[in-house]
């Protein structure tokens, strides 16, 4: 079964640019998508499609998605943006979700 | 954008079945726009996929689930619905259903559900 890899947690201090990376065997030829889970909340969409924000996420979200890596980068992080990041792929048969990697802003 | 609403038991006995069902509004489920989805999270865990129905009745199913899962609509009530046969301890987590058209957009706020006699 397919699998995607992420650390379990990254720090970013506030003003600054959060990279987080999500790997998978030739991830670049599947669709990424990236949610957002604050504690005691249903996740959030917050780039789909490799790199397309929905309505109503702040553009300091991006997301790129080539080869084997897959990176969610949140500029000018702020506090609000602490929670816990999931990545997920279509392998074709099956929703596969990351494990996640919480964001510390500090 | 669709809303949707968990509602089931909060408590099932070891072996027994658990049973989920998810109201959609804002849409209609037999809308040809939408992968009608659960996902559960155990306590401090990630997000599994269950599985997803189409409004033709087409499933896909988590293969290492899919003995144990059934999903099913009910256009009369505009829902729906997650069976687990045979749940253990390990099936104790929140029980999220969602909507995928381009993605997962649209979630419930999730139901806890804990399996313990």
């Amino acid at each position: 079964s397919y699998e995607l890899t992420q650390p379990p947690s990254v720090s970013v201090s506030p003003g600054q640019t959060a990279s987080i990376p999500c790997s998978g065997v030739q991830l670049g030829d599947k669709f990424i998508y990236w949610y957002q889970q604050r504690p005691g909340h249903s996740p959030v969409l917050v780039i789909y499609q490799d790199n397309k924000r929905p309505s109503g996420i702040p553009e300091r979200f991006s997301g790129s998605n080539s080869e084997n890596i897959a990176t969610l980068t949140i500029s000018g992080t702020q506090a609000v943006d602490e929670a816990d990041y999931f990545c997920q792929a279509w392998d074709g048969s099956t929703y596969v979700f990351g494990p996640g990697t919480k964001l510390t802003v500090l | 954008q669709v809303q949707l609403q968990e509602s089931g038991p909060g408590l099932v006995k070891p072996s027994q079945t658990l049973s989920l069902t998810c109201t959609v509004s804002g849409d209609s489920i037999t809308s040809k726009n939408y992968w009608w989805t659960w996902v559960r999270q155990p306590a401090g865990k990630g997000l599994e996929w269950i599985g997803r129905i189409y409004a033709s009745g087409t499933t896909n199913y988590n293969p290492s689930l899919r003995s144990r899962v059934a999903i099913s609509l009910d256009t009369s009530k505009n829902q729906f619905s997650l069976e687990v046969t045979s749940v253990t301890a390990a099936d104790t987590a929140v029980y999220y259903c969602a909507a995928w058209e381009v993605a997962l957009a649209d979630w419930g706020r999730g139901t806890l559900v804990t399996v313990s006699s």
